[in-house]
């Protein structure tokens, strides 16, 4: 199956700083990809859909000066979160869309845990 | 109301057991389901996906649809306690270009 890799798997840093997290498909190339935050025994509240080469298209109610998302290539999509804040501490998770003929499905990588202290 | 409404359990069954998971959508624009496994501190896992009305098999797993319903299932035959996690349907709008997920239930298979 597909793979999509995330990197750091889990960061800490200090109130203020910014925190960039990859998101890479390995073995294939993904036009669309989907960052995603994931409170505790909380579903999956996407963030923002990125497509490769142009603006991400940011859900209501995300700031996207805050969350900046910069989809380089087919197969790398990153995630800054800048001056971060204890409430920005949250499991985030890209997924990457994959055309199998006529259905899309997204492939999700191993999640970043990020703890702002 | 939510677009995707999934019972978030949890649910515990014994080793063995069949157990079935369950979601209602609202909008008819949903053209294809999913289903996903997420275990602790990890990205989900695509499991099973369809565009139809009916039964899909892989496995001790079936997903089922019925779009005149609204109503989507997936059933695990067998139940081993690997199975325990949390379990995620997935709607995607093609409309929209993006899915719309249940907020999963938790299952425990106890040995």
């Amino acid at each position: 199956g597909a793979v999509v890799s995330q990197h750091p798997s889990w960061v800490i840093c200090k109130s203020g700083t910014s925190v960039k997290i990859e998101c890479r498909s390995l073995d294939f190339q993904a036009t669309t990809m989907f960052w995603y935050r994931q409170f505790p025994k909380q579903s999956l509240m996407l963030m923002a859909t990125s497509n490769e080469g142009s603006k991400a298209t940011y859900e209501q109610g995300v700031e996207k000066d805050k969350f900046l998302i910069n989809h380089a290539s087919l197969t790398l999509s990153t995630l800054t979160v800048t001056s971060a804040h204890p409430e920005d501490s949250s499991f985030y998770i890209c997924s990457a869309e994959i055309g199998i003929g006529q259905q899309e499905t997204q492939y999700f990588g191993p999640g970043t845990r990020l703890l702002v202290l | 109301q939510k677009e995707v409404e999934q019972d978030p359990g949890p649910l515990s069954v014994p080793e063995g057991a069949i157990v079935s998971l369950n979601c209602t959508y609202s909008n008819s624009a949903f053209q294809y389901f999913m289903w996903y496994r997420q275990y602790s501190r990890k990205g989900p896992e695509l499991l099973m996906y369809t565009y139809s009305s009916g039964n899909k098999e892989d496995g001790r797993f079936t997903a089922q649809v019925d779009k005149s319903s609204k109503y989507i299932s997936l059933f695990i035959r067998d139940s081993q306690p690997s199975d325990s996690a949390t379990y995620l349907c997935a709607i995607y709008n093609t409309n929209a270009g993006k899915s719309t997920f249940g907020d999963g239930t938790t299952l425990t298979v106890k040995p």
